[in-house]
């Protein structure tokens, strides 16, 4: 069965340090990986899809970056973190066709 | 551009009550509906789906309608449970096939607490 692994849980970090959030997939083969965000009080925003290792699409303007380096590993990264990118960071993946996504457990930012 | 609106939460019932959260979309075109839930210390996943206006979705007892003419899809269920506290995320997604599917847009989520 498929399953997807999101580290870490929490993660508290100073205004202008770098981030990385690691995302990956079990079970599964050249999936579509996406990264998704809720920051306080609004609803869950994509931030970046990717269909295929190397190729990345962004949604929004941003003070973070993505990659996916390998099929199943999508990574979030920041140089200098803002304030603003405090949130709930969520990875999911689905099929190429797929209308049902399947998410990670999420990863809860602070930045101060 | 797509946008989904959900009832302001949070939401507190006594098990055994009924229970609605409201939906409202704007979108162009035929979107497909959903409705996501969060369990404590878990991800995301879909409760269900109506990919087209009239359509119910059903699952777990929760029920929701698209309703094109009033374009809501607001969820519903009978009787509650303890279990069924979550957080409940309305969205959807442009019915344009292929990675669009993934490209999903959500509301902020309904809290809902149920008490024994």
């Amino acid at each position: 069965s498929q399953t997807i692994h999101q580290w870490p849980a929490t993660l508290v970090q100073p205004v202008g340090s770098p981030l990385s959030l690691e995302c990956t997939v079990e079970g599964t083969s050249n999936p579509n990986l996406y990264w998704y965000r809720q920051a306080a009080g609004r609803g869950l925003q994509l931030l970046f899809y990717s269909v295929g290792i190397g190729q990345i699409s962004s949604e929004v303007p941003q003070n973070l970056s993505a990659s996916r380096p390998q099929d199943r590993q999508f990574i979030l990264s920041s140089k200098k973190l803002l304030l603003s990118d405090s949130g709930f960071y969520l990875c999911a993946w689905t099929t190429g066709v797929g209308e049902k996504l399947f998410f990670g457990s999420g990863t809860q930012l602070s930045v101060l | 551009g797509n946008s989904v609106t959900q009832m302001e939460g949070p939401v507190t019932l006594s098990e055994e009550a009924f229970l609605t959260i409201n939906c409202t979309y704007t979108a162009t075109g035929y979107p497909s509906l959903f409705w996501y839930v969060q369990y404590p210390g878990e991800g995301l996943q879909l409760l269900l789906k109506a990919t087209k206006a009239d359509d119910k979705g059903s699952n777990k007892g929760f029920e929701a309608t698209y309703r094109k003419e009033t374009t809501s899809f607001h969820l519903e269920k009978g009787s509650v449970q303890v279990s069924d506290s979550a957080v409940y995320f309305c969205a959807l997604s442009p019915v344009a096939g292929g990675t669009s599917y993934g490209k999903l847009t959500f509301g902020q989520g309904t809290i809902l607490t149920v008490h024994p």
